[in-house]
């Protein structure tokens, strides 16, 4: 089955800078490499998400990358606001090749803005 | 409009007893996922739906668990005699299939095993 790890586990960066989250993988088929945020209590988020024909996507302040010879994928968030603070999950699908697989989630980033 | 419901929201049981937990997903979407969260981790993939049948059942744990969606739309997971470490909140997704993998997900039911 697909091993996802996910670096760092805690982040703390001030209000404004950057944050990066990667996420490393080991099914070579999976083909779908979404970002979830979580904060507590409350259901995962799908915040941006890249298919494996694609190296990066930008969503305003949010953008992904996409390594798929190197098999990981990061996070990027630029400017970032206190509302950014919550828990950040990568979750490569299964190596159906399908696109539809269920997901297998990476232990998670805890992303503390600190203002 | 309206987004992935779960029904109840919190389950307390006794170990060994039956419960059943419930999905609506978002209108007209065909594929309809179950995953378990414990506290601290990663949600964990259980079952997936595509229409009424289970394309991939490979991450149910044991045979207490069986899902059910019988008219593509609906989902019930049920866990029989159940024991203290099913505890856990029972997340459930869906997305539109037909090329699309965005996964939805619900608030959760939060199911504690006394």
């Amino acid at each position: 089955g697909e091993n996802v790890e996910q670096h760092p586990s805690t982040l703390s960066v001030q209000e404004g800078d950057s944050a990066v989250i990667k996420c490393t993988y080991s099914d070579s088929a999976s083909n779908y490499f979404p970002w979830y945020k979580q904060e507590l209590g409350k259901r995962p988020q799908l915040i941006i998400d890249i298919r494996s024909n694609v190296g990066e996507k930008k969503d305003q302040r949010i953008a992904v990358t996409l390594n798929k010879t190197a098999k990981h994928f990061s996070l990027h968030i630029t400017e970032t606001q206190p509302e950014d603070s919550a828990v950040y999950f990568c979750a490569p699908n299964g190596g159906s090749g399908g696109g539809a697989d269920g997901l297998t989630f990476g232990k998670g980033t805890h992303l503390i803005i600190q203002p | 409009g309206a987004g992935v419901s779960q029904t109840p929201s919190n389950k307390v049981t006794e170990k060994g007893k039956y419960v059943e937990l419930r999905c609506d997903p978002i209108s007209g979407h065909t594929a309809l996922y179950w995953y378990r969260q414990s506290l601290g981790q990663g949600p964990e993939f259980l079952i997936y739906f595509q229409g009424t049948g289970a394309a991939d059942d490979s991450g149910l744990p044991n045979d207490r668990f069986f899902a059910v969606r019988p008219e593509g739309s609906v989902s019930t997971l049920k866990i029989q005699r159940t024991e203290r470490g099913d505890s856990a909140v029972y997340l459930c997704a869906s997305s539109p299939g037909a090329g699309s993998y965005e996964q939805y997900f619900g608030p959760g039911t939060r199911l504690t095993v006394t």
